[in-house]
């Protein structure tokens, strides 16, 4: 069975301070990984996509980068946290474009 | 513009009674997922369906592609279906994206 895990639950950090957050697929070869973002109050929005391991594309800019380090890993970083970067993150994968995809249980940052 | 919508923004139920959710949309659809949404954020995926009538329990999806809008039917609702539905669009092409409505937030009440 697949599992779909993500770290820290939560995380409360500084303006100007770096993050990072992980992303972890086990029981599935080469997923389609994809990195979204919620802001309080509101709606889920696409931030990353990565097809194979070593490449990522960014769908939203929001001063955050992605990175796939491995194939069932996906990496979520910025060096300077801003106050908009608060809200949850979600990270999820699917077999392939146009598939079901599945959710992890998420990351909520706030950003102080 | 609002590439999906949800309807009704919020929905307030008495326990027994049937909850129809709505969600339309103007692009073209590859795919449909429902969600409901839970108070801490995580999502429980209800249905993904790309077309057609799907059943789960008390639940049924519907998906029209060619009217362009898909619903979400929950019958003989009980409190503990108080929450956020969300559905998500997949538009297909090389990033998958799910582009999600702004929810319909359903309180049943006992």
């Amino acid at each position: 069975a697949q599992t779909i895990h993500q770290w820290p639950v939560a995380e409360i950090k500084a303006v100007g301070s770096p993050l990072s957050l992980g992303c972890t697929i086990k029981g599935k070869s080469s997923p389609n990984l994809y990195w979204y973002w919620q802001a309080t109050g509101g709606t889920l929005q696409q931030l990353f996509y990565s097809i194979t391991v070593g490449q990522v594309e960014s769908v939203v800019q929001l001063n955050l980068s992605a990175s796939r380090p491995k194939d069932d890993q996906f990496i979520l970083s910025t060096e300077k946290l801003l106050l908009s970067h608060s809200g949850f993150y979600l990270c999820a994968w699917s077999l392939r474009g146009d598939a079901e995809q599945f959710f992890g249980p998420g990351t909520r940052l706030t950003v102080l | 513009g609002q590439q999906v919508q949800q309807s009704p923004a919020s929905l307030v139920l008495q326990e027994g009674e049937n909850a129809e959710l709505q969600c339309n949309f103007s692009t073209s659809l590859n795919s449909m997922q429902w969600f409901y949404q839970r108070p801490g954020g995580s999502l429980v995926s209800l249905f993904y369906n790309p077309s057609g009538t799907k059943h789960s329990g008390r639940l049924t999806s519907t998906t029209v592609i060619k009217e362009r809008r898909s619903s979400l039917h929950i019958s003989s609702s009980q409190t503990t279906d108080s929450g956020t539905y969300l559905c998500a669009l997949c538009g297909g092409g090389s990033n998958a994206k799910l582009t999600f409505g702004k929810g319909t937030k359903l309180s049943v009440k006992s």
